[in-house]
């Protein structure tokens, strides 16, 4: 078990449905992070906040939108996806953002396209 | 840009020593090593900064040569536990609010 829960743990969605993924830690940290992993890849950075303020985008289509509405929750939401998102959808946390900072991940959402 | 790891796939003996490479062709600010298993979230192991430190953990240690750009993890005398893809993370932002860019993956298979 991880101290970042995720919910939920598997999720299948139709091209035109609207979903939510959330995440959620207890351990007072500031910065919370999304990340996306394709099959045998590494994960990929999608999203950072800082203090509860979005402080990168690498660049994501804006057909996910991230939001943090208080320190201890992170979600993800879906809209109009394509089957190429298919993936396992990473949320991690550190204490502060910063590079000498260890990220703790959760186990994921693994999210499947139709 | 996207550190590289060498090798892709290591498949040892228990008790045999490995060692995992991560190099990047830009300047380094620390460089982070985690492991995940199957299925599971990858699960952090150690941080390298700035300063060629080495750190340890239990039997797994690693090193960090910022002039070169390169770090290497050191798994000494295999357990069946170790089993797992072993990525590292370099941080190449300038020590703000950062994300991590991880190289491709190491996948290490003990065998008893």
């Amino acid at each position: 078990d991880t101290e970042v829960t995720q919910t939920p743990k598997h999720l299948v969605m139709g091209m035109t449905n609207k979903k939510s993924l959330k995440c959620e830690q207890h351990m007072g940290h500031r910065a919370m992070y999304w990340y996306k992993q394709k099959a045998k890849k590494p994960p990929e950075l999608m999203f950072v906040y800082s203090y509860e303020k979005l402080s990168i985008n690498e660049s994501v289509p804006s057909r996910f939108s991230p939001e943090c509405p208080n320190s201890s929750l992170l979600n993800l939401h879906l809209h109009a996806l394509q089957p190429e998102d298919s993936a396992l959808y990473l949320c991690a946390s550190s204490q502060v953002a910063g590079s000498n900072q260890p990220q703790h991940f959760g186990d994921g959402t693994r999210l499947s396209i139709l | 840009q996207q550190p590289v790891q060498s090798p892709q796939a290591v498949i040892l003996r228990e008790g045999e020593d490995a060692v995992i490479n991560c190099s990047s062709s830009k300047a380094l600010y620390s460089v982070h090593w985690y492991r995940q298993k199957h299925g599971e979230a990858p699960v952090f192991l150690m941080i390298l900064l700035k300063g060629g430190e080495q750190k340890g953990h239990e039997k797994i240690s690693a090193s960090f040569n910022e002039k070169k750009q390169q770090s290497s993890l050191y798994l000494t005398a295999s357990q069946l536990s170790y089993s797992g893809t072993y990525f590292c993370g370099t941080d190449q932002f300038r020590g703000g609010a950062d994300g991590l860019t991880f190289g491709k993956g190491t996948h290490l298979i003990i065998q008893p």
